[in-house]
């Protein structure tokens, strides 16, 4: 089956740039969407399609992708960002990642 | 603004039948996939299935013949039905609406989730 990887954890300087990857054979060939998960409420979506923003979230998550690689990147880290990230691609069937603890220090 | 809430028993017994619904709210069933996702206690996000408002399914090969999902367009609702379920079946269940059946567009809206605990 197939598999995504993401790094357990992540940690960024309020203000500074958070890159959260996520790696998967021939990635670039497939729609990669994230989502963003603070305690105890509901994945939210803030890519969809590598790098499309849904209405609402903010400018500063944006999406890439190079060849088996996803980046989501967050500009100008806020303390309300921390969050588990997930990444996920269909793969005839809905496939996510292990998810990536973003803390803001 | 479609909205989605998850409904059934917090508490099911092992080898029994866990059965939640789904009700959607501000929009209609139809021309979407309903997506059934769970995560366990401290772990990741696990996809179920989905349902198309036709009853078409898709579900994941995890869960092998333990699950069944249904459609009541008249009520804007969706179902979930996890069979034979244990322990490991414990998990917050949530709800959600994908505009694509093959990845397209991602799941844009989410129920609050409902806590299910299997007992023995």
């Amino acid at each position: 089956s197939y598999e995504l990887t993401q790094p357990p954890s992540v940690s960024v300087a309020l203000g500074q740039t958070a890159r959260i990857n996520c790696d998967g054979k021939d990635l670039g060939h497939k729609n990669v969407h994230w989502y963003q998960q603070k305690p105890g409420q509901a994945p939210v979506l803030v890519i969809y399609r590598d790098s499309n923003r849904p209405s609402g979230i903010p400018e500063r998550f944006s999406g890439f992708e190079l060849g088996n690689t996803a980046t989501l990147t967050i500009s100008r880290v806020q303390a309300g960002d921390e969050a588990v990230f997930y990444c996920q691609v269909w793969d005839s069937t809905v496939v996510f990642g292990g998810g990536t603890k973003l803390t803001v220090l | 603004q479609v909205q989605l809430q998850e409904s059934g028993p917090g508490l099911v017994k092992a080898s029994e039948t866990l059965s939640l619904t789904c009700t959607v709210s501000g929009g209609s069933i139809n021309n979407y996939y309903w997506n059934w996702i769970r995560q366990p206690p401290g772990k990741g996000l696990e996809w179920v299935g989905y349902i198309y408002h036709s009853g078409t399914t898709n579900y994941n090969p995890s869960f092998k013949s333990r699950v069944a999902m249904s459609v009541d367009t008249s009520k804007n609702q969706f179902s979930l039905k996890l069979t034979s379920v244990t322990a490991a079946d414990t998990a917050v269940y949530y709800c959600a609406k994908d505009e694509s059946g093959s990845g397209y567009s991602g799941m844009d809206v989410w129920g609050q989730g409902t806590t299910v605990t299997v007992s023995s």
